[in-house]
């Protein structure tokens, strides 16, 4: 079956701008994770939905939001970027909060 | 606090056995994992510990300790493409919020 994909997989934002990025999980799989990854900071939590509803957030700034939709794809956005938003973002899915996750090829963003 | 520490780079040899270890203080545990990331590459699942004991799936074993907080990740018959890196991560209480550690490169060579 099909894996998880997002959309894009590179963005090139400058400061100020927002940006929304797309991920589609495994079909069947209600639970979507958001992660930033940096290479000094590893990945970093942001949120994690089920079923619509957000179940947790990370440590990140309120300019970080997400939804899920009733398909279960998922969407965060980035409002008033900033240059240290650039980062790897990973969306991974699972069948519900305990078991692993598959990870989707993520969306580069670059803020200039 | 929440922290998960695991050594930054590690080097080894082909055909070689390595173990890479992590350390965990967070809120809650609901099981640890461990990832595999190749450069370029989104991280893929190895492992899952939730009790006391060792793990194995072919050359990889996993083992955990929840009263230590420590867990390692054992790789036998170092391949070159073993070379990534070994991403910790445990799932906190409730189950709906994953840490990951900062992550262990690993290097083989030769």
């Amino acid at each position: 079956k099909a894996g998880v994909t997002q959309t894009p997989r590179y963005l090139i934002k400058t400061r100020g701008q927002q940006v929304t990025l797309s991920c589609s999980p495994i079909s069947g799989h209600r639970s979507v994770s958001w992660y930033q990854q940096t290479p000094g900071q590893g990945l970093q939590f942001l949120f994690e939905y089920f079923s619509e509803t957000q179940r947790n957030k990370g440590n990140f700034p309120g300019r970080f939001s997400g939804r899920q939709f009733s398909n279960s794809r998922s969407e965060m956005n980035v409002s008033t970027l900033e240059l240290g938003d650039s980062a790897l973002y990973l969306c991974a899915s699972s069948f519900d909060a305990t078991n692993e996750q598959f990870f989707g090829p993520g969306t580069r963003l670059t803020v200039l | 606090g929440q922290n998960i520490d695991q050594p930054t780079e590690m080097t080894a040899t082909e055909g070689a056995i390595v173990q890479i270890n992590c350390t965990y203080q967070t809120s809650g545990f609901n099981g640890l994992f461990w990832y595999q990331q190749h450069a370029g590459e989104a991280p893929t699942f190895l492992s899952y510990n939730v009790l006391d004991g060792l793990e194995e799936k072919g050359r990889f074993s996993s083992f955990l300790s929840r009263s230590k907080g420590y867990s390692y990740l054992l790789l036998k018959e170092l391949q070159m493409k073993d070379s990534a890196s070994y991403l910790c991560a445990v799932r906190e209480t409730g189950g709906f919020k994953t840490i990951f550690g900062a992550g262990t490169r690993l290097f083989v060579k030769a």
